[in-house]
């Protein structure tokens, strides 16, 4: 059975800060980790990795995936009260042919307070 | 077990034209949703059916995407009218319910010339 967690289930910061959002994995036939940001309903993507070591950057976010050890990390630097949001990490696996599926880890709630 | 199915697999329109997806979900999953992925990206949700219900479909581009799902069973996308912006895969996928595990089918690819 795949299996995707994430830790820590919930954080509380204060602006100004910089986190580090983690994401493990046990999977067969890894295609791919995303990780999506939801506020108040439909997750909004970040990120997809595929290659270990290569560092994916958009603003004040970063993610880095290490295939050796299965695990990603999301980094939010300089945090904003408008980064409080669950944080969700997901892995592709294909399951044969143009199959494949995707499985959520359960999300880090973030707080970020002015 | 049969997974996911869609159709068509390929479609090449002219802008302005209307296209139409179909979904067949796996048997017994309640839960529906539609991806867009754009090249290089991960799939980005459309919208999400609980049964026949539309429970997020606070990123469908209203003005030219409409979507049903009528039966509570299979489900239709349609672009009307399509724009060069839209050339992206189509995915569909299915889960027991609410994020639990999706399973996608092969996806619509989508040209809009």
């Amino acid at each position: 059975e795949d299996k995707v967690v994430q830790s820590p289930l919930s954080l509380v910061v204060h602006e100004g800060d910089t986190v580090t959002l983690n994401c493990s994995y046990e999977v067969t036939n890894f295609r791919s980790l995303l990780w999506y940001k939801q506020e108040k309903k439909a997750p909004t993507f970040l990120f997809m990795l595929t290659s270990s070591g290569i560092e994916k950057k958009s603003g004040r976010l970063s993610s880095i995936l290490d295939k050796k050890e299965l695990f990603s990390i999301l980094n939010i630097t300089a945090t904003q009260t408008g980064d409080s949001a669950i944080y969700l990490c997901a892995v592709e696996t294909r399951s044969g042919g143009s199959n494949y599926k995707l499985t959520f880890g359960k999300g880090t709630l973030l707080t970020v307070n002015p | 077990e049969a997974g996911v199915v869609q159709s068509p697999r390929y479609k090449i329109i002219e802008k302005k034209q209307p296209v139409a997806f179909w979904c067949n979900p796996i048997s017994g999953h309640n839960t529906l949703y539609w991806y867009r992925q754009n090249l290089g990206q991960g799939p980005e949700l459309l919208i999400r059916y609980e049964n026949e219900e539309a429970v997020d479909d606070s990123q469908l581009p209203k003005d030219r995407f409409s979507a049903e799902r009528l039966k509570g069973v299979d489900s239709t996308l349609k672009i009307q009218p399509a724009e060069l912006g839209d050339s992206a895969v189509y995915l569909c996928a299915s889960s027991f319910g609410w994020w639990e595990t999706q399973y996608f089918g092969p996806g619509t690819r989508l040209l809009v010339l």
